[in-house]
């Protein structure tokens, strides 16, 4: 069975732009969530989606978006993109939503603004 | 809200040693807790899951334990192989979100 998967692996920006990530995750799971790591912060929760909507978000600003497909496959878009956006994301998926699901992560997207 | 602690930072061990890395938890209402390992620049392998009615699990050389009263757990490594060398992570889970420890940089000597 695939693993998740994310695209692109790498990733460059100039400040003031936007990016699309997207995640797919491993087949039959309906839950994709999305973190972000930095040497400073860690790895901190973004948002997650279970059957096309959000059903939780972090403590991170409107510029950080998402969404689900209906084939699960999710994207994270940043806009106005900013220095300190510069960071490893990542995307696992689960069976379900909530916290009684074991969660499989991808390889990541690094993403560097320049 | 939860907070995550793991202890020590770091880590150097010679091969073969037997060793323990700590996670502490604020909040005990969580649902399970994940440990994983990550190479440098790499996404994260899924190493061991504890449910939260449950008080350890054992995969190979590693034993994770869950002591959900008193917000610990420990995750042992029998026999370390240079091949371990990694960031080790703790995460536990409630029903919003993971929160994630800092993680414990582990080396281990040939």
């Amino acid at each position: 069975k695939a693993g998740v998967t994310q695209t692109p692996r790498y990733l460059i920006k100039t400040r003031g732009q936007q990016v699309t990530l997207s995640c797919s995750p491993i087949s039959g799971h309906r839950s994709v969530s999305w973190y972000q790591q930095t040497p400073g912060q860690g790895l901190q929760f973004l948002f997650e989606y279970f059957s096309e909507t959000q059903r939780n978000k972090g403590n991170f600003p409107g510029r950080f978006s998402g969404r689900q497909f209906s084939n699960s496959r999710s994207e994270m878009n940043v806009s106005t993109l900013e220095l300190g956006d510069s960071a490893l994301y990542l995307c696992a998926s689960s069976l379900g939503a909530g916290g009684a699901n074991e969660q499989f992560f991808g390889p990541g997207t690094r993403l560097t603004v320049l | 809200k939860q907070e995550v602690t793991q202890i020590p930072a770091a880590l150097s061990v010679p091969e073969g040693e037997n060793l323990v890395l700590n996670c502490s938890f604020t909040d005990s209402a969580i649902y399970n807790l994940q440990w994983f390992r990550q190479d440098p620049g790499k996404g994260l392998t899924s190493l061991l899951l504890i449910q939260s009615s449950q008080r350890e699990q054992t995969s190979g050389r590693l034993n994770a334990s869950l002591d959900k009263s008193s917000g610990r757990s420990t995750l042992y490594i029998a026999a370390s192989q240079p091949g371990d060398s990694a960031t080790y992570l703790c995460a536990v889970q409630n029903n919003n979100d993971m929160r994630f420890g800092a993680g414990t940089r582990l080396t281990v000597k040939p």
